[in-house]
């Protein structure tokens, strides 16, 4: 079955940019979608298709992938983007189709 | 607004039952196709379960496979999953969330608050 590898945390100070991958063979060639879920909440999707923003979702987010690995990069980083983040993608030839990556806890210094 | 909002969640017995229920607004509920999501506490998300929009195709994870049932009444726009032969490792917060996507490239970009179910004796 088709597996999703995030790292379990990242530190960033603010301002900075923090980047969070998503490991998963041939991920590039998947649509590639990431939540945002903060403590006690729900998730919020963030990023869908790789690349493409919900509206209402800041420019400060933004996805792409190469390869192995997609990845979620937050510029200009803020003290309320503290979250975990969550990678997903859906593959409709597995009897089991709906995959999440292990959610990467994001700490602002 | 669109919205989706749990119910059902609370205290069941290893191996016994419950029932969660979604109730959908602010969308045509009949043209979704429709997830549940749980997360246990202190870990990741995992997918459940999945229903199309007209009521199959279903999936299910492999973890929940017999043992719970995803359904729909589109006529009530609401969702549900009977949980049976409760596990320890059932204890979650249970979310449900809308489908949407292209290509079978699917996400969920409208998810309810979660409901909490605790198996225990």
């Amino acid at each position: 079955s088709y597996e999703l590898t995030q790292p379990p945390s990242v530190s960033v100070a603010p301002g900075q940019t923090a980047t969070i991958t998503c490991g998963g063979n041939n991920i590039a060639r998947k649509g590639v979608h990431w939540y945002q879920q903060k403590p006690g909440q729900a998730p919020v999707l963030l990023v869908y298709d790789g690349s493409e923003r919900p509206p209402g979702i800041s420019e400060r987010f933004s996805g792409s992938g190469s390869g192995n690995t997609a990845t979620l990069t937050i510029s200009r980083v803020e003290a309320g983007d503290e979250a975990d983040f969550h990678c997903q993608v859906w593959d409709p030839l597995s009897d089991c189709p709906g995959i999440f990556g292990g959610g990467t806890k994001l700490t602002v210094l | 607004e669109v919205q989706l909002v749990e119910s059902g969640g609370g205290l069941g017995q290893p191996g016994g039952s419950l029932r969660l229920s979604c109730a959908a607004s602010g969308f045509s509920f009949s043209s979704y196709d429709m997830n549940w999501v749980r997360q246990a506490p202190g870990k990741g998300l995992e997918w459940v379960a999945y229903i199309r929009s007209s009521g199959g195709p279903i999936h299910y994870a492999d973890s929940v496979k017999g043992r719970f049932t995803i359904s729909r009444d589109n006529a009530k726009d609401s969702l549900s999953l009977q949980m049976n032969s409760l596990r320890a490792e059932d204890t979650a917060i249970y979310y449900c969330a809308r489908v949407v996507g292209e290509r079978y490239h699917f996400y969920m970009d409208v998810w309810g608050k979660g409901t909490t179910v605790t198996v225990s004796s």
